[in-house]
């Protein structure tokens, strides 16, 4: 199972908003509405920010928003803050209990 | 509330096995699964398997079959990660995670594995 493919990179200025896509194949994003994203703080566990697509768990900002267009699916974080730098991980679920990892993304704040 | 709580820090040395502890509180034990998850330094962070706690069964992630076993006890609410034939490469950090649907809503903090001779 390779990893999904996620840009190293992305930035933005506090207020702007930046789009981070995580393509796979219809093996894992685009066969099934499970694909949740996480970011982490160096030396953190990560930290649940969208689940099933497009949900948000209770006392994520609605700043954060997923969402899914056949083999890739996307985060994107609206309004950014200097506490939204960090690595940003998608993960699907590829089927028979098996999951996959996005390769990650490290958004900086400019 | 819910808490995964980690065994510390391993050294090994190349060719060792290390078994590291997930002790769960907060929640019912045997109601969700424990997926198991490793970040080498610098890296990003791997899937490696899962572990239902009410009926024991497993999957690994193909690239750690062979060498991986998860297991739990019931009596301590505690489930293992257990690495064999350990090389460099090894050397992560350890996560265990609460499985909701298709998501992990509660992580441990972390364990180090460091392979070294």
């Amino acid at each position: 199972q390779s990893a999904l493919t996620q840009p190293p990179s992305a930035s933005g200025s506090p207020g702007q908003s930046v789009t981070i896509s995580c393509t796979g194949t219809s093996s894992d994003v685009g066969g099934y509405n499970y694909v949740s994203w996480y970011h982490q703080h160096p030396g953190k566990a990560p930290k649940l920010m969208i689940y099933e697509v497009t949900k948000r768990p209770s006392g994520v900002p609605d700043r954060f928003s997923g969402s899914k267009s056949g083999n890739t699916a996307s985060l994107t974080v609206s309004g950014l803050q200097a506490e939204d730098e960090a690595d940003y991980y998608c993960i699907s679920y590829a089927g028979s209990n098996n999951y996959v990892f996005g390769t990650g993304t490290k958004v900086t704040v400019l | 509330q819910v808490q995964l709580v980690q065994s510390g820090a391993e050294v090994k040395k190349p060719g060792a096995s290390v078994k590291v502890s997930c002790k769960a509180s907060g929640y019912t034990f045997t109601s969700h699964y424990i997926h198991w998850v490793r970040q080498a330094p610098g890296q990003g962070l791997e899937w490696m398997g899962l572990i239902n706690p009410g009926g024991g069964s497993t999957n690994y992630a193909q690239n750690f079959q062979g060498r991986v076993t998860m297991t739990r006890d019931t009596s301590t609410n505690t489930v293992y990660l257990e690495l064999s034939s350990l090389r460099s490469e090894d050397t992560a950090v350890y996560f265990c995670a609460r499985w909701v649907g298709g998501e992990g809503d509660y992580w441990g903090q972390g364990t180090l594995v460091t392979v070294s001779s």
